[in-house]
C-alpha cells in the first residue's frame, strides 16, 4: 500500500527565510509526486509536480522540490519566504504504474507559520 | 484550461436528510473521477473512484450504500450523502482525470449537518 509521511506538523519561520519541509513516501513502483497549498476553507492548490525525468523540479510561486529516488523523499523548498505562504501544505502520490488511475494518497500536512 | 466546478460551495441541512454533490470537468472529458473527504484540520481522505458508465470503487471503510455515486457523463460524477449525520459533516473534494496523469481538483463542498 502507497503511504505518504509529512515528519512535521508544524514549521514556524521567519519572513525571508528560507524553507524546506519535508516529504517521504512509500510506493511500489514508479510515483507521481504532488504538493499541494491549502488555505484556510479554501481547496488546493497544486504547486508543483513530477513524474519523470529532472529530479528537480520548479513549481509556482517560487518553489522546488527534489524528487530523491534512493530516500524515497521529495522535499519542497523556498528560498525566501513570504508572509503570504503561511498555509497548510501536502504531499501527495499517485499511481505512476497504473498510469494515474489510482487516487492520490496524502499525507498528514505541514502547518507552515511565518513570523514577521 | 482543466477546470473543475463542484456544486454547492456549501451546503447545510438537517440530519436524516440527503445531500447531492456535483463534480463537473468545464473544459474535458474526465475519464475517471474521484472523491474525497476532509475533516477540520486533517489530511485528505480518498473515499472512491468512479468510471463513467460503471460502479464506483470505494475505499476500505466507506460505506457504499451511504455514499452514493453516480458517474453518468464524461464531464459530471454525483456524490449524494444519504441520510447525514453530524458525524458526516465534513468538506468534500473531487478531482478529475483526463487521460493524462495529473488529476485537477474542484474547489471543494462544505458540508455542515445539523
Amino acid at each position: 500500500a502507497q503511504s505518504v509521511t509529512q515528519p512535521d506538523i508544524h514549521i514556524t519561520v521567519s519572513e525571508g527565510a528560507s524553507l524546506e519541509l519535508r516529504c517521504n513516501y512509500s510506493y511500489g513502483a514508479t510515483p507521481y509526486l504532488f504538493w499541494y497549498v491549502q488555505s484556510p476553507g479554501q481547496g488546493l492548490q497544486l504547486l508543483l509536480k513530477y513524474f519523470s525525468g529532472d529530479t528537480l523540479v520548479q513549481g509556482i510561486k517560487g518553489f522546488e522540490a527534489e524528487f530523491k529516488r534512493s530516500q524515497s523523499s521529495f522535499n519542497l523548498r523556498k528560498p525566501s519566504v513570504h508572509w503570504s505562504d503561511a498555509a497548510e501544505y501536502f504531499c501527495a502520490v499517485g499511481g505512476g504504474s497504473g498510469g494515474g488511475a489510482d487516487g492520490l494518497t496524502f499525507g498528514k500536512g505541514t502547518h507552515l507559520i511565518i513570523q514577521p | 484550461g482543466a477546470v473543475v466546478s463542484q456544486h454547492p460551495s456549501r451546503v447545510i441541512c438537517k440530519s436524516g436528510t440527503s445531500v447531492k454533490i456535483e463534480c463537473r470537468s468545464l473544459d474535458f472529458q474526465a475519464t475517471t473521477m474521484f472523491w474525497y473527504r476532509q475533516f477540520p484540520k486533517q489530511s485528505l481522505m480518498l473515499m472512491a473512484t468512479s468510471n463513467e458508465g460503471s460502479k464506483a470503487t470505494y475505499e476500505q471503510g466507506v460505506e457504499k450504500d451511504k455514499f452514493l455515486i453516480n458517474h453518468a457523463s464524461l464531464t459530471l460524477s454525483t456524490l449524494t450523502v444519504t441520510s447525514a449525520h453530524p458525524e458526516d459533516s465534513s468538506f468534500y473534494i473531487c478531482s478529475a482525470r483526463a487521460p493524462a496523469p495529473e488529476p485537477f481538483f474542484g474547489p471543494g463542498t462544505r458540508l455542515t449537518v445539523l
